[in-house]
């Protein structure tokens, strides 16, 4: 029964090179979410996608950054010209649905390890 | 801008006390909330999650949702040492679409012996 599943756990880059991270979501389940989570910080969201779309990207930076979601495989985040500032844990987290329960909506997501990213 | 308060703590109690932990939102039309643990290093962990005014149970954990009040609290009763984590409050607004949850920067909870 395999949960959401992250790769690498840890990924250790120099200043200007590219970070690929991996994000499998639970089975059954179409909907990704990614978020950053600075050290002391909460997490911040970054983008939302279903299966070859992009749904919401408003906490995605402009440049440098982009996410996708294929028909078949992981979803990725990628990172271009990686900066000391871009070193923290990047959390994927899916759900199966949207929903309506009683008039209110809910979204349970379940989170994978993480990955931990450090810009030298 | 969507706000999600919460005290960073730490909130230290001991092992059998209850823990209270409280959360504020500043958007009114929020109608979905959550509750995770974060133990240090790990990922976030779902609780509970609550979207009606009242108490929610489940086991030694019970939400508590007030939304005239806009706080949504979790009481964790007979604290154990394990329970010592981060809890992070998450609250949804469902309208316009999007079911994007604001985080808050979570609680430290610490339960000594």
């Amino acid at each position: 029964n395999a949960g959401v599943m992250q790769n690498p756990r840890h990924l250790v880059r120099r200043r200007g090179q590219e970070a690929r991270l991996r994000c499998s979501p639970m089975k059954g389940h179409s909907h990704v979410y990614w978020y950053r989570q600075l050290p002391e910080e909460g997490l911040k969201f970054m983008v939302y996608l279903q299966k070859e779309n992009i749904i919401d990207e408003s906490g995605m930076p402009k440049e440098r950054f982009s996410a996708e979601f294929p028909k078949e495989g992981p979803s990725i985040l990628r990172i271009q010209q990686v900066v000391r500032g871009d070193s923290a844990a990047y959390f994927c987290a899916s759900s199966p649905r949207l929903g309506a329960l009683g008039g209110s909506s809910y979204n349970e997501q379940f989170f994978g390890p993480g990955t931990r990213l450090t810009v030298l | 801008q969507k706000e999600v308060e919460q005290n960073s703590g730490p909130l230290s109690v001991p092992e059998g006390a209850i823990a209270s932990l409280n959360c504020t939102y500043s958007d009114r039309g929020s109608q979905s909330f959550f509750w995770y643990r974060q133990y240090s290093g790990k990922s976030p962990e779902l609780i509970m999650f609550i979207y009606s005014n009242g108490d929610k149970e489940d086991g030694r954990f019970t939400a508590q949702l007030n939304k005239a009040s806009q706080y949504v609290s979790l009481l964790i009763r007979d604290s154990q040492p394990s329970d010592s984590a981060t809890y992070l409050c998450a609250v949804i607004q469902a309208s316009g679409g999007s079911y994007i949850p604001t985080f808050g920067r979570g609680t430290s909870l610490i339960v000594h012996p």
